[in-house]
């Protein structure tokens, strides 16, 4: 059916807080994932990815862990900043085997507001 | 290490007319993918072209449609411009292996 527009969860966090934000994905043979963080009027913008023979990696503030027994992502911001507030998307490659990674399917995506 | 630039912009086209947009992936990356961003869908991979053939396609009508050029250099072109065809067009290009980097948008109204 039509979708009248998604509704995106939210999380809202003091500045400083750790957050986590979680994403469920459907494809048990995507090999490769990312996240992204998108600021309005902007392109998403990557944040760190992970292939699925891992199951953390770490950036800088940033890790992300990958459960492959239950299809689930998350991506754990340290000591949040104000600038973090954005929208973030996970993305998988559903390319078993990898010939692809440039066909992403993206999640719904979670809106982070940052307090001061 | 200029990014992934798309042009133009912003564009206002009106009903039934077509379209060209076009997109100029980072230097040495041979993958580019083409979405669509709207807040009743989210994002939607329309296409991905990697050496001048599309190796991908989304689940989108044939008025949506793409080419790649040898400098890896993409266009996608919209013809019977709908409504509906309003939305922010993504582009992102990638090497063969490894994270896909976007370009800021165009952001398409069709009145």
């Amino acid at each position: 059916g039509e979708s009248v527009g998604l509704h995106l969860p939210t999380l809202s966090v003091q500045e400083g807080d750790n957050s986590i934000i979680n994403c469920a994905y459907s494809n048990s043979a995507s090999d490769y994932f990312i996240w992204y963080k998108q600021e309005s009027g902007k392109g998403p913008q990557f944040i760190i990815d992970i292939r699925s023979n891992m199951d953390k990696r770490q950036g800088q503030r940033v890790t992300v862990l990958l459960n492959k027994t239950v299809k689930h992502l998350s991506l754990q911001i340290a000591a949040t900043q104000p600038g973090d507030s954005a929208v973030y998307f996970c993305a998988e490659n559903g390319n078993a085997g990898g010939t692809s990674y440039g066909k992403l399917t993206f999640g719904q995506g979670t809106i982070l507001t940052v307090h001061p | 290490k200029a990014g992934v630039t798309q042009t133009p912009r912003y564009l206002i086209k009106t009903r039934g007319q077509q379209v060209t947009l076009s997109c100029s992936p980072i230097s040495g990356h041979r993958s580019v993918s083409w979405y669509q961003q709207t807040p009743g869908q989210g994002l939607q991979f329309l296409f991905e072209y990697f050496s001048e053939t599309q190796r991908n396609k989304g689940n989108f009508p044939g008025r949506f449609s793409g080419r790649q050029f040898s400098n890896s250099r993409s266009e996608m072109n919209v013809s019977t411009l709908e409504l509906g065809d309003s939305a922010l067009y993504l582009c992102a290009s990638s090497k063969t292996t490894g994270e896909a980097f976007f370009g800021q948008g165009t952001r398409l109204t069709v009145v």
